[in-house]
């Protein structure tokens, strides 16, 4: 199967502090990846796209100067949320799609990560 | 832009019981995709099952099976035999394009 790893897992940080996360495809290549976030008990909610080589593609209403994401090769991208506030808090997933044509690419099926909590105070 | 609906915030099932979770979206397209996810309390996305949408036939994995309407627009998940490790937040989803748009989520509990 494809996995995908987040790191880390749980990060505290003090406000005005910025924040990496990792995204890693650990067994396939992925030219996009996802990240969402998601408040408790809510549902996933797409904050940008990004593809390998290339900026961002942020949905409307996140800050691209805030939620930095970085694609820099076929296995890794990068999220950092920079001088995070108590209101950053939350739990940010993402998920690559597989490089190639072909069933899988085509259709859409996501490879998530496990999430990273992230908590400022 | 795609929307998709699920409008049973929670629902609760006995054990080795049927339980079916709904779910309609929106769309002005003719090619996509639709899935249900499965998210348990480590967080972890999990993909139940999948639908084409130019396939008629109604998907099905083990225990899991799906009613796609498509002229209604409807997606329901029908789950037979509930096992105790079903409990989760189940994410109707909705793909075109590049974008995969998740509905609101339901809450299954199942009740030994």
């Amino acid at each position: 199967g494809a996995v995908v790893s987040q790191h880390p897992s749980r990060v505290i940080c003090k406000s005005g502090t910025s924040v990496k996360i990792e995204c890693r495809s650990l067994d396939f290549q992925a030219t996009t990846m996802f990240w969402y976030r998601q408040f408790p008990k809510q549902s996933l909610m797409l904050m940008a796209t990004s593809n390998e080589g290339s900026k961002a593609t942020y949905e409307q209403g996140v800050e691209k100067d805030k939620f930095l994401i970085n694609h820099a090769s076929l296995t890794l991208s990068t999220l950092t949320v920079t001088s995070a506030h108590p209101e950053d808090s939350s739990f940010y997933i993402c998920s690559a799609r597989k490089v190639g044509t072909g069933y899988t690419s085509n259709t859409g099926e996501l490879f998530f990560g496990e999430g990273s909590r992230l908590t400022v105070l | 832009a795609q929307t998709v609906t699920q409008s049973q915030p929670e629902m609760s099932v006995q054990e080795a019981e049927t339980v079916t979770l709904s779910c309609t979206y929106d769309t002005s397209e003719s090619d996509y995709y639709l899935f249900w996810y499965k998210q348990p309390p480590s967080r972890q996305m999990i993909l139940v099952i999948r639908q084409e949408a130019y396939k008629q036939q109604n998907a099905t994995e083990n225990r899991f099976s799906v009613n796609f309407q498509k002229a209604a627009k409807s997606f329901s998940l029908k789950i037979s035999d509930s096992q105790l490790g079903d409990a989760a937040m189940y994410f109707c989803a909705f793909f075109s394009g590049s974008r995969l748009t998740f509905g609101e989520g339901t809450q299954l509990t199942v009740n030994p």
